[in-house]
């Protein structure tokens, strides 16, 4: 248990559905990310919250739709998702402190296959 | 373009040896460095980070930093095959994006 609960962990969605992810983090922290596990490719950092400010990946694809209602809190809004988008969408938060970022501590994960 | 290159794997160590995972790094502006260790259908969880050249210890975790070379390695003593697992070196650059490499799988065999 890392204190980040992501929902739901498993989602099967056809390329005209519309489907969210949750991710809900319990450590008190200030700084809440998206990113995307495939296979044979490493982590991709898809969107970053902190202190309500956002910055993003800008090779995100705008089928892929963020929303951080508060610092706990964390959406991915999916639409229109093509097959090539399944994978394992991951939810980390971390602390960021003066001028830097602790280490971030990440969700179980939400295994996402497009058909 | 950030680069970060690690060995895919699998690195095969029998039990009880020591397993050496390596990592470079393209980018000079890398102030800190963390491994990660990501079992099979779970989630990354930190095993170590390190932020000034030289080597640190903690338990059977050693990991080493050489920022002239951008090389950084984590050493296993005393392999478990609990440590079984996908290893992901992550830097970071800037105050908060860590890149992470595709890991180096690690099978320790009985």
């Amino acid at each position: 248990e890392t204190g980040v609960t992501q929902t739901p962990r498993h989602l099967v969605m056809g390329m005209t559905n519309k489907k969210s992810l949750k991710c809900e983090q319990h450590l008190g922290h200030n700084a809440m990310y998206w990113y995307k596990q495939s296979a044979k490719k490493p982590l991709e950092l898809m969107f970053v919250y902190s202190l309500e400010e956002r910055v993003e990946n800008n090779s995100v694809p705008s089928r892929f739709s963020p929303e951080c209602p508060n610092s706990s809190h964390l959406f991915l809004h999916l639409h229109t998702l093509q097959p090539e988008d399944s994978a394992l969408y991951l939810c980390a938060s971390s602390q960021r402190e003066t001028s830097a970022y602790r280490e971030l501590f990440f969700g179980e994960g939400s295994r996402l296959t497009v058909l | 373009q950030k680069e970060v290159e690690q060995n895919s794997g699998p690195l095969s160590v029998p039990e009880g040896a020591i397993a050496s995972l390596n990592c470079t790094y393209s980018d000079r502006g890398s102030q800190s460095f963390f491994w990660y260790r990501q079992y099979s259908g779970k989630s990354p969880e930190l095993i170590m980070f390190i932020y000034s050249n030289g080597d640190k210890e903690d338990g059977r975790f050693t990991a080493q930093l050489n920022k002239a070379s951008q090389y950084v390695s984590l050493l296993i003593r005393d392999s478990q095959p609990s440590d079984s697992a996908t290893y992901l070196c992550a830097p970071r650059a800037g105050s908060y994006q860590l890149t992470f490499g595709k890991g180096t799988k690690l099978s320790v065999i009985p």
